[in-house]
């Protein structure tokens, strides 16, 4: 079955503690991203990746990480969480061709609440 | 910058009453207009994709439609299970890379 896979589902942190939300897709899909979805703000980019070894920077990357090492996976890391960062996360994947993205499939999505 | 707006936010029809969603859109070379519905606590799920001015695509009781400054999302004969939020993103076409931008969504009740 093709699909996004995010790890963990639900994650309550503090603050300053290093933590790692798991993307994996089975799709061989070159593009993968992930958004934090805000209630009134919607569904903002974080970081984007067009393949493996190749990221940018979305709308609000400031205190993200991200690496592509694998085509499959795509984590997001948070080196020094902070209460603003709790959100709805979610990834992505989709085929990039030559007319750019075409259907992305999304992740069940990652509640963390940093206290 | 790019901008996606959605109207109306919040949406409540009766069964069997159609009506459409708007999407206005800014952005520097349109690359695609994609259109997702996302039920509560769930992922987005894609429902189309429009790529040029005058292009239409139909699924079950959705149609989407596309001119140079918005699209539409036309809901046909709705029913209970079309409540959901649908969201507009639109990608700009460039010489390199270039996000997706969303917009805030309109969340459509549909009443028995």
């Amino acid at each position: 079955e093709a699909q996004v896979t995010q790890n963990p589902r639900y994650l309550i942190t503090v603050t300053g503690k290093k933590l790692t939300v798991t993307c994996s897709q089975n799709m061989n899909h070159e593009y993968m991203s992930w958004y934090r979805q805000d209630p009134g703000l919607g569904l903002r980019q974080i970081y984007y990746s067009m393949n493996v070894e190749v990221t940018d920077k979305g709308d609000v990357p400031e205190g993200y990480k991200v690496s592509r090492k694998e085509k499959r996976n795509f984590p997001l890391i948070l080196e020094s969480p902070s209460p603003n960062q709790t959100s709805l996360y979610f990834c992505a994947s989709s085929p990039w061709t030559a007319r750019g993205n075409t259907e992305a499939f999304f992740g069940q999505g990652t509640r963390l609440t940093v206290v | 910058e790019d901008q996606v707006t959605q109207s109306p936010e919040a949406l409540r029809l009766q069964e069997g009453e159609s009506s459409s969603l708007n999407c206005s859109y800014t952005v520097s070379g349109l690359r695609g207009l994609f259109w997702y519905r996302q039920d509560p606590g769930k992922g987005p799920e894609f429902l189309f994709t429009l790529y040029s001015a005058g292009e239409e695509k139909e699924k079950e009781r959705l149609k989407a439609t596309l001119t140079k400054k918005e699209s539409f999302l036309h809901i046909t004969a709705p029913k209970p299970e079309d409540s959901a939020t649908y969201l507009c993103a639109v990608q700009a076409r460039n010489s390199g890379n270039t996000p997706l931008v969303f917009g805030k969504g309109t969340r459509l009740s549909v009443i028995a």
